[in-house]
């Protein structure tokens, strides 16, 4: 069963430096990759997708990530966060065969001034 | 274009009482499903369906009843509330399982 670890439960970043969120996954196959963002009291939206292809992924609110099939990682990136970038961000993993999302525990991200 | 939406959005319950949570969803997704989101433990799917009249057991459905008898609604049915059954449950709809998830607002359950 594929599974997904974020390792980083919160993480402070000053506004204007860059980001990195970690994510590992374990699938046995090629992966279908996902980075879901939650602001507070909101549902979920999709920042970005890796089904094939590129390894290095473009997504909304200058967000990209990396898929490192070496490593089974797929770290979320930005150069310069902004204050509305506090939020909480899930890596998720998809199973083409049973059709489901295994999301990861989530990394809180805050953004100090 | 309303999406996915969800009521209601805050719900408190005794122990022992059934309700359902509701989800409909306009976009004529084939694939709907439901999660729940505990703190530190991200988010966990409970049932989902790949279509009308097909539904299937997730990570976590016990205490749980699900239909799916149109393509546009998926209620959510607690059949006894418990204590540990308190969470934030949120609808999402896809037009393919693995596909981008769309996600409801969500509906904040309190079991007394």
């Amino acid at each position: 069963a594929q599974s997904v670890t974020q390792p980083d439960i919160h993480i402070t970043v000053s506004e204007g430096a860059s980001l990195e969120l970690r994510c590992n996954y374990s699938y046995g196959a090629t992966p279908y990759l996902f980075w879901y963002v939650q602001s507070p009291g909101q549902g979920l939206q999709l920042l970005l997708k890796y089904f094939s292809g590129d390894t290095l992924v473009q997504g909304i609110k200058g967000f990209e990530a990396e898929f490192k099939r070496s490593q089974s990682s797929f770290n979320l990136r930005k150069p310069s966060v902004h204050w509305s970038d506090a939020a909480e961000y899930f890596c998720a993993v998809g199973d083409f065969g049973n059709e489901k999302l295994t999301f990861g525990t989530g990394t809180r991200l805050t953004i100090i001034p | 274009n309303a999406g996915v939406t969800q009521t209601p959005k805050f719900q408190v319950l005794k122990t022992g009482q059934s309700m359902t949570l509701q989800c409909a969803q306009d976009m004529n997704h084939e694939y709907m499903s439901w999660y729940r989101q505990d703190p530190g433990m991200g988010l966990r799917l409970i049932h989902y369906s790949v279509g009308a009249g097909i539904t299937d057991q997730g990570e976590v459905p016990n205490g749980y009843n699900v239909s799916r008898s149109t393509t546009e609604d998926f209620p959510l049915r607690l059949l006894s509330a418990a204590p540990s059954q308190t969470s934030v449950y949120f609808c999402a709809s896809s037009p393919t399982g693995v596909g981008e998830q769309y996600f409801g607002p969500g509906t904040r359950l309190t079991v007394t």
